[in-house]
């Protein structure tokens, strides 16, 4: 089974741009959760959608947003970037239980994007 | 809030060497606990979890043991390897609809042969 794929892998921009990420989950998985890992704030969750809804939303401005598709993909977009939104932009798909519970996460390679 | 704190690194050690991660976890409630690894350059793989108190997640050689009297989940191998050097992140995960891990800031492990 394909795992998570995420395209692209690298990206450079410059301030005041915007930026989509894509993120495909591992067939099957209806969950996924998008988290932001830089090296002063480590692993911070960015939000979750499970059937085309966002379910969960971290702390992060509203410049960051996603959506995602019926056949589950998804995408992130940050828009007017800052140098500060360097980092490397995690997705990960998980299935959901029956009861509404969710399995374990499952990572994709991440995308690095560098704001210059 | 809920929060996970891990051992500073970097650790270094030899290889055959034991391995002992420290995670402890505050937490209302009864998450999962899960360990996952990251090497240069590659996104976090699952290395084990435990979803209840006293069980033991095992992979690879690698063990973990859910102590909700000590609220922690001290990650355990018995030899490393050069192979094994990577970043080790401890991360919790409420059960119900909230699909959001929280994560230890990390802990470097350098083996060297």
């Amino acid at each position: 089974k394909a795992g998570v794929t995420q395209t692209p892998r690298y990206l450079i921009k410059t301030r005041g741009q915007q930026v989509t990420l894509s993120c495909s989950p591992i067939s099957g998985h209806r969950s996924v959760s998008w988290y932001q890992q830089t090296p002063g704030q480590g692993l911070q969750f960015l939000f979750e959608y499970f059937s085309e809804t966002q379910r969960n939303k971290g702390n992060f401005p509203g410049r960051f947003s996603g959506r995602q598709f019926s056949n589950s993909r998804s995408e992130m977009n940050v828009s007017t970037l800052e140098l500060g939104d360097s980092a490397l932009y995690l997705c990960a798909s998980s299935l959901v239980r029956a009861g509404g519970s969710y399995n374990e996460q499952f990572f994709g390679p991440g995308t690095r994007l560098t704001v210059l | 809030g809920d929060s996970v704190t891990q051992m500073e690194g970097p650790v270094t050690l030899s290889e055959e060497a034991f391995l002992t991660i420290n995670c402890t976890y505050t937490a209302t409630g009864y998450p999962s606990l899960f360990w996952y690894v990251q090497y240069p350059g590659e996104g976090l793989q699952l290395l084990l979890k435990a979803t209840k108190a006293d069980d033991k997640g095992s992979n690879k050689g690698f063990e973990a043991t859910y102590r909700k009297e000590t609220t922690s989940f001290h990650l355990e191998k018995g030899s490393v390897q050069v192979s094994d050097s990577a970043v080790y992140f401890c991360a919790l995960l409420y059960g119900g609809a909230t699909n959001k891990l929280i994560f230890g800031t990390g802990t470097l492990l350098a083996v060297q042969p």
